[in-house]
């Protein structure tokens, strides 16, 4: 098993881009969700889904949108980038909500 | 909201000495995690606490997940350079959904 893969590694925008992260998982785990972490802040959590089809957003979604169509994969789309979004994302992913969630490698992103 | 404050933020430790941190809420987890992360690294799991009381050991990492369900302890025994690395809690509280993670705790030990 792969566990949780993310691309790109690296990333750098330009104020005003948009881009797609990508996030999959092949261990057919229900609970996919999107984390960032800044300097001195830990992991605040963007987004998360319970399912295919379902999603909610978390503590700091503003400026963030995601989709799951399917369980494997689970992309989170900025629109319109800024320079606070400069930051290093982390998808993870569990068997529940409540289960041990296994963190990806992680896409450092940097918005001039 | 939920927050979790971790403790030490950071420390220094020489070689083969025992490490001692914590997290603390004002909220009651049902589930303690807890991670370390390697530089340029996603975090790793290193032990999941469910129950109040309950005491794991994975290796030379102890973690206790504490009695009032608002705090959890990780202890590391004899330390070695390859501990060096930032070790992050999350907490869990049933129907909401999500994990609630500390600041972390960064760890540097002096051979």
């Amino acid at each position: 098993n792969a566990g949780v893969t993310q691309t790109p590694k690296f990333q750098v925008l330009k104020t005003g881009q948009s881009m797609t992260l990508q996030c999959a998982q092949d261990m057919n785990h229900e609970y996919m969700s999107w984390y960032r972490q800044d300097p001195g802040m830990g992991l605040r959590l963007i987004h998360y889904s319970v399912g295919a089809g379902i999603t909610d957003q978390g503590e700091v979604p503003n400026g963030y949108n995601v989709s799951r169509s399917t369980t494997e994969d689970f992309p989170l789309r900025l629109l319109s980038a800024a320079p606070s979004q400069t930051s290093v994302y982390f998808c993870a992913s569990s068997r529940g909500a409540r289960n041990e969630q296994f963190f990806g490698p992680g896409t450092r992103l940097t918005v001039l | 909201g939920q927050q979790l404050n971790q403790s030490p933020q950071s420390m220094f430790i020489q070689e083969g000495e025992d490490v001692s941190m914590n997290c603390t809420s004002s909220s009651i987890f049902n589930t303690w995690l807890w991670y370390k992360q390697d530089p340029g690294e996603g975090p790793v799991l290193l032990i999941a606490l469910y129950k109040a009381g309950e005491l794991t050991s994975n290796g030379r990492l102890t973690a206790q997940f504490g009695i009032t369900r608002k705090d959890s302890f990780l202890n590391i025994s004899a330390s070695i350079p390859s501990d060096v690395g930032i070790y992050f809690c999350a907490g869990f509280t049933s129907g909401t959904y999500k994990y609630i993670f500390g600041t972390g705790t960064r760890l540097k030990v002096l051979a």
